[in-house]
């Protein structure tokens, strides 16, 4: 199976950084996502990594070491609209092809 | 592009009556289809995966006979509800895989969501 934690909430303040962590334990390790998702939304797609290394989108970065089991999502200038539960997603090869899985979510809050 | 609907976007029933959702992948078509289920302030969980053309693979501790569904094109999954209660009382959101040759290979898409309440 698989394990994937990350932390319930996170408040930040409006125009600072924020770093979300993900951490997993998983077997046949293909991808991890980032969504973000606002209440009675579905979840929007944020960020992919497969190898090692940064990706840089925008405000938005995502962190992958495959070899620690450990990603992080960095949203820069934050926005009151930012506040949301950013979720992290790894997928995994199994038997039957590949499957997303869901951590329980960050429920981030952005103040004045 | 890559867009996947979803209908009704809430429904409110009563005990023991049965509800159908739609899924569909507007703009391209979707060999494989996910239904997950999202209740308050937790995370989406797989029930389902939807093959086009074959019985779909039910994920473990869901019922395959109460959660019906039916991946009858390459474009439409439906899901139902059966004998509903208040404990199926969720967001039910479905996804549809979109197959790339690079970048984000076997990317899945989500729908908007259904809200169902079971009264």
């Amino acid at each position: 199976g698989q394990n994937i934690d990350q932390p319930t909430e996170m408040t930040a303040t409006e125009g600072a950084i924020v770093q979300i962590n993900c951490t997993y334990q998983t077997s046949g390790f293909n991808g991890l996502f980032w969504y973000q998702q606002h209440a009675g939304e579905a979840p929007t797609f944020l960020s992919y990594n497969v190898l090692d290394g940064l990706e840089e989108k925008g405000r938005f970065s995502s962190f992958l070491s495959r070899s620690k089991g450990y990603s992080y999502l960095l949203l820069k200038e934050l926005q009151m609209k930012d506040s949301a539960s950013y979720l992290c997603a790894v997928r995994a090869f199994t038997g039957g092809g590949n499957k997303l899985t869901f951590g329980t979510g960050t429920q981030l809050k952005v103040e004045l | 592009g890559a867009v996947v609907s979803q209908h009704p976007s809430w429904v409110i029933c009563k005990s023991g009556t049965s509800v159908k959702i739609e899924c569909r992948s507007l703009d391209f078509q979707a060999t494989t289809m996910f239904w997950y289920r999202q209740f308050p302030k937790q995370s989406l969980m797989l029930m389902a995966t939807s093959n086009e053309g074959s019985k779909a693979t039910y994920e473990q501790g869901v019922e395959k006979d109460k959660f019906l569904i039916n991946h009858a094109s390459l474009t439409l999954s439906t899901l139902t509800v059966t004998s509903a209660h208040p404990e199926d009382s969720s967001f039910y959101i479905c996804s549809a895989k979109l197959l790339r040759t690079s970048g984000r290979r076997d990317e899945q898409f989500f729908g908007p969501g259904t809200r169902l309440t079971v009264l």
